[in-house]
Protein backbone atom coordinates (compact mmCIF):
# COMPACT_ATOMS: atom_id res chain seq x y z
CA UNK A 1 0.00 0.00 0.00
CA UNK A 2 1.22 3.33 -0.71
CA UNK A 3 2.80 5.26 2.31
CA UNK A 4 2.07 8.76 0.63
CA UNK A 5 -0.82 9.44 -2.29
CA UNK A 6 -0.51 12.19 -5.22
CA UNK A 7 -3.31 11.85 -6.97
CA UNK A 8 -2.87 15.03 -9.18
CA UNK A 9 0.29 14.36 -11.76
CA UNK A 10 0.20 18.18 -13.23
CA UNK A 11 -1.57 20.98 -12.03
CA UNK A 12 -1.87 24.38 -14.03
CA UNK A 13 -2.85 27.51 -12.01
CA UNK A 14 -3.32 30.96 -13.56
CA UNK A 15 -0.65 33.44 -12.32
CA UNK A 16 -1.87 35.11 -8.60
CA UNK A 17 -4.59 32.94 -8.59
CA UNK A 18 -4.52 30.15 -5.54
CA UNK A 19 -4.00 26.76 -5.70
CA UNK A 20 -4.12 23.00 -3.32
CA UNK A 21 -2.11 20.40 -4.21
CA UNK A 22 -3.25 17.46 -2.73
CA UNK A 23 -1.73 14.90 -0.39
CA UNK A 24 -3.32 11.30 1.55
CA UNK A 25 -1.08 9.26 3.77
CA UNK A 26 -0.88 6.26 5.81
CA UNK A 27 0.66 5.02 8.83
CA UNK A 28 0.28 3.24 12.20
CA UNK A 29 2.90 5.66 13.93
CA UNK A 30 0.60 7.94 16.14
CA UNK A 31 4.00 10.78 15.90
CA UNK A 32 4.08 11.34 12.40
CA UNK A 33 5.48 14.20 10.59
CA UNK A 34 4.44 15.79 6.91
CA UNK A 35 6.30 17.78 4.75
CA UNK A 36 6.08 19.45 1.52
CA UNK A 37 9.30 19.98 -0.55
CA UNK A 38 9.54 22.11 -4.09
CA UNK A 39 12.02 20.50 -6.98
CA UNK A 40 12.78 23.17 -9.85
CA UNK A 41 14.21 21.68 -12.87
CA UNK A 42 17.72 22.04 -11.47
CA UNK A 43 17.14 19.35 -9.22
CA UNK A 44 17.46 20.77 -5.42
CA UNK A 45 15.06 20.32 -2.84
CA UNK A 46 13.89 23.18 -1.20
CA UNK A 47 11.96 22.84 1.98
CA UNK A 48 8.48 24.67 2.28
CA UNK A 49 6.11 23.86 5.28
CA UNK A 50 6.01 21.46 8.09
CA UNK A 51 3.23 19.68 10.02
CA UNK A 52 3.61 17.51 13.37
CA UNK A 53 0.58 15.10 13.91
CA UNK A 54 -0.09 16.47 17.12
CA UNK A 55 0.25 20.15 16.06
CA UNK A 56 -3.14 21.47 16.73
CA UNK A 57 -2.93 24.19 13.79
CA UNK A 58 -2.49 24.27 10.49
CA UNK A 59 1.15 25.25 9.51
CA UNK A 60 1.41 28.10 7.49
CA UNK A 61 5.01 29.80 6.06
CA UNK A 62 4.40 32.80 3.69
CA UNK A 63 1.94 31.99 1.03
CA UNK A 64 2.27 28.71 1.84
CA UNK A 65 -0.07 26.51 3.79
CA UNK A 66 -0.84 22.53 4.62
CA UNK A 67 -4.72 21.89 5.38
CA UNK A 68 -4.00 18.92 8.07
CA UNK A 69 -7.25 17.15 7.85
CA UNK A 70 -6.11 14.19 10.20
CA UNK A 71 -8.93 12.05 10.38
CA UNK A 72 -8.93 12.12 6.88
CA UNK A 73 -5.38 11.97 6.99
CA UNK A 74 -5.28 14.70 4.40
CA UNK A 75 -2.37 17.19 4.39
CA UNK A 76 -2.95 19.32 0.99
CA UNK A 77 -0.89 21.89 0.20
CA UNK A 78 -2.19 25.42 -0.58
CA UNK A 79 -0.18 27.97 -2.67
CA UNK A 80 -1.50 31.79 -2.47
CA UNK A 81 -0.89 33.83 -5.30
CA UNK A 82 0.97 31.95 -7.47
CA UNK A 83 3.86 33.52 -9.06
CA UNK A 84 5.55 32.26 -12.43
CA UNK A 85 8.89 31.37 -10.15
CA UNK A 86 6.38 28.56 -8.47
CA UNK A 87 6.51 26.29 -11.72
CA UNK A 88 8.13 23.06 -10.00
CA UNK A 89 7.22 19.66 -9.11
CA UNK A 90 5.82 19.25 -5.60
CA UNK A 91 6.33 16.62 -3.44
CA UNK A 92 4.60 15.44 -0.10
CA UNK A 93 6.49 13.24 2.18
CA UNK A 94 6.18 11.84 5.76
CA UNK A 95 8.42 10.94 8.61
CA UNK A 96 7.44 7.97 11.06
CA UNK A 97 9.37 5.12 13.08
CA UNK A 98 8.49 1.74 11.73
CA UNK A 99 7.88 -1.14 13.64
CA UNK A 100 11.58 -2.05 13.73
CA UNK A 101 12.47 1.29 15.23
CA UNK A 102 13.95 3.25 13.08
CA UNK A 103 12.78 6.10 11.39
CA UNK A 104 12.26 6.47 7.57
CA UNK A 105 10.62 9.57 5.35
CA UNK A 106 8.53 8.13 2.34
CA UNK A 107 7.84 10.34 -0.85
CA UNK A 108 4.80 10.98 -2.89
CA UNK A 109 5.25 10.56 -6.49
CA UNK A 110 4.94 14.70 -6.56
CA UNK A 111 2.50 16.89 -9.08
CA UNK A 112 4.14 18.91 -11.42
CA UNK A 113 2.97 22.40 -10.95
CA UNK A 114 3.00 24.84 -13.79
CA UNK A 115 1.53 28.98 -13.46
CA UNK A 116 0.86 30.61 -16.33
CA UNK A 117 0.98 33.86 -16.98
CA UNK B 1 18.94 28.25 7.29
CA UNK B 2 20.83 24.81 7.44
CA UNK B 3 22.73 23.55 4.56
CA UNK B 4 23.69 19.81 3.48
CA UNK B 5 26.54 19.63 1.04
CA UNK B 6 26.61 16.94 -1.58
CA UNK B 7 29.97 15.89 -3.19
CA UNK B 8 30.61 15.37 -6.37
CA UNK B 9 27.03 17.10 -7.90
CA UNK B 10 28.22 15.16 -11.18
CA UNK B 11 30.27 12.43 -11.88
CA UNK B 12 30.93 9.99 -14.41
CA UNK B 13 32.88 6.71 -14.27
CA UNK B 14 33.34 3.74 -15.92
CA UNK B 15 31.21 1.21 -15.54
CA UNK B 16 32.73 -1.75 -13.12
CA UNK B 17 34.40 0.71 -10.99
CA UNK B 18 33.64 2.09 -7.74
CA UNK B 19 32.28 5.88 -6.92
CA UNK B 20 31.99 7.65 -3.60
CA UNK B 21 29.26 10.30 -2.43
CA UNK B 22 30.09 12.29 0.18
CA UNK B 23 26.63 14.15 2.29
CA UNK B 24 27.69 16.80 4.89
CA UNK B 25 25.61 19.22 7.15
CA UNK B 26 27.91 21.94 6.81
CA UNK B 27 26.12 23.82 10.02
CA UNK B 28 24.56 21.31 12.26
CA UNK B 29 24.95 17.97 13.38
CA UNK B 30 22.97 15.20 12.57
CA UNK B 31 22.61 11.79 13.82
CA UNK B 32 20.34 10.54 11.09
CA UNK B 33 20.56 11.14 6.99
CA UNK B 34 18.82 9.56 4.30
CA UNK B 35 20.04 8.38 0.81
CA UNK B 36 17.50 8.93 -1.75
CA UNK B 37 17.58 7.63 -5.59
CA UNK B 38 15.51 9.46 -8.01
CA UNK B 39 15.01 8.42 -12.34
CA UNK B 40 13.77 11.20 -14.16
CA UNK B 41 10.42 12.45 -13.78
CA UNK B 42 9.72 10.03 -10.43
CA UNK B 43 9.58 10.74 -6.99
CA UNK B 44 12.50 9.53 -4.99
CA UNK B 45 13.08 6.35 -3.60
CA UNK B 46 14.39 5.84 -0.42
CA UNK B 47 17.57 3.95 -0.15
CA UNK B 48 18.36 3.30 3.21
CA UNK B 49 18.93 5.52 7.02
CA UNK B 50 22.17 6.33 7.96
CA UNK B 51 22.77 6.48 11.74
CA UNK B 52 25.76 7.95 13.11
CA UNK B 53 27.90 5.07 14.39
CA UNK B 54 25.63 1.92 13.43
CA UNK B 55 24.81 0.30 10.42
CA UNK B 56 22.70 1.50 8.24
CA UNK B 57 18.98 0.31 7.76
CA UNK B 58 18.20 -0.70 4.15
CA UNK B 59 14.84 -0.35 2.30
CA UNK B 60 13.89 -3.83 0.73
CA UNK B 61 15.58 -4.44 -2.47
CA UNK B 62 18.36 -2.09 -2.04
CA UNK B 63 21.58 -4.49 -2.45
CA UNK B 64 23.84 -3.44 0.96
CA UNK B 65 26.72 -4.71 -0.51
CA UNK B 66 26.19 -2.88 -4.05
CA UNK B 67 25.33 0.67 -2.20
CA UNK B 68 28.03 1.02 0.67
CA UNK B 69 26.45 3.94 3.13
CA UNK B 70 29.25 4.76 6.14
CA UNK B 71 27.85 7.62 8.34
CA UNK B 72 31.25 8.27 10.38
CA UNK B 73 30.82 11.55 12.18
CA UNK B 74 27.66 13.55 12.91
CA UNK B 75 28.24 15.45 10.23
CA UNK B 76 29.79 13.12 7.57
CA UNK B 77 27.94 10.07 5.42
CA UNK B 78 28.59 8.70 2.25
CA UNK B 79 27.27 6.52 -0.16
CA UNK B 80 29.90 4.07 -2.49
CA UNK B 81 28.16 2.93 -5.29
CA UNK B 82 30.75 -0.32 -5.86
CA UNK B 83 31.19 -2.37 -9.16
CA UNK B 84 28.86 0.34 -11.10
CA UNK B 85 26.80 -0.41 -14.13
CA UNK B 86 24.64 1.51 -16.71
CA UNK B 87 21.54 0.98 -14.57
CA UNK B 88 22.94 2.83 -11.34
CA UNK B 89 23.23 5.96 -13.70
CA UNK B 90 20.45 8.16 -11.30
CA UNK B 91 20.17 11.14 -9.44
CA UNK B 92 20.83 10.50 -6.03
CA UNK B 93 19.89 12.83 -2.94
CA UNK B 94 21.07 13.11 0.91
CA UNK B 95 19.05 14.44 3.27
CA UNK B 96 19.58 15.35 7.56
CA UNK B 97 17.79 15.68 9.89
CA UNK B 98 18.45 18.01 13.29
CA UNK B 99 19.91 16.45 15.86
CA UNK B 100 17.64 16.63 19.18
CA UNK B 101 15.08 19.80 17.80
CA UNK B 102 14.05 20.99 15.12
CA UNK B 103 11.60 18.98 12.78
CA UNK B 104 12.65 20.14 9.10
CA UNK B 105 15.03 17.91 7.19
CA UNK B 106 17.34 19.16 5.13
CA UNK B 107 18.64 18.08 1.71
CA UNK B 108 21.90 17.97 -0.62
CA UNK B 109 21.99 19.39 -4.03
CA UNK B 110 22.10 15.80 -5.17
CA UNK B 111 24.65 14.23 -7.53
CA UNK B 112 23.97 13.20 -10.72
CA UNK B 113 25.98 9.34 -11.69
CA UNK B 114 26.68 8.61 -15.06
CA UNK B 115 28.01 5.05 -15.49
CA UNK B 116 29.81 4.63 -19.12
Amino acid sequence: AQKITQTQPGMFVQEKEAVTLDCTYDTSDPSYGLFWYKQPSSGEMIFLIYQGSYDQQNATEGRYSLNFQKARKSANLVISASQLGDSAMYFCAMREYTSGGYQKVTFGTGTKLQVIP
Amino acid sequence: GAVVSQHPSRVICKSGTSVKIECRSLDFQATTMFWYRQFPKQSLMLMATSNEGSKATYEQGVEKDKFLINHASLTLSTLTVTSAHPEDSSFYICSARLTGAGNTIYFGEGSWLTVV
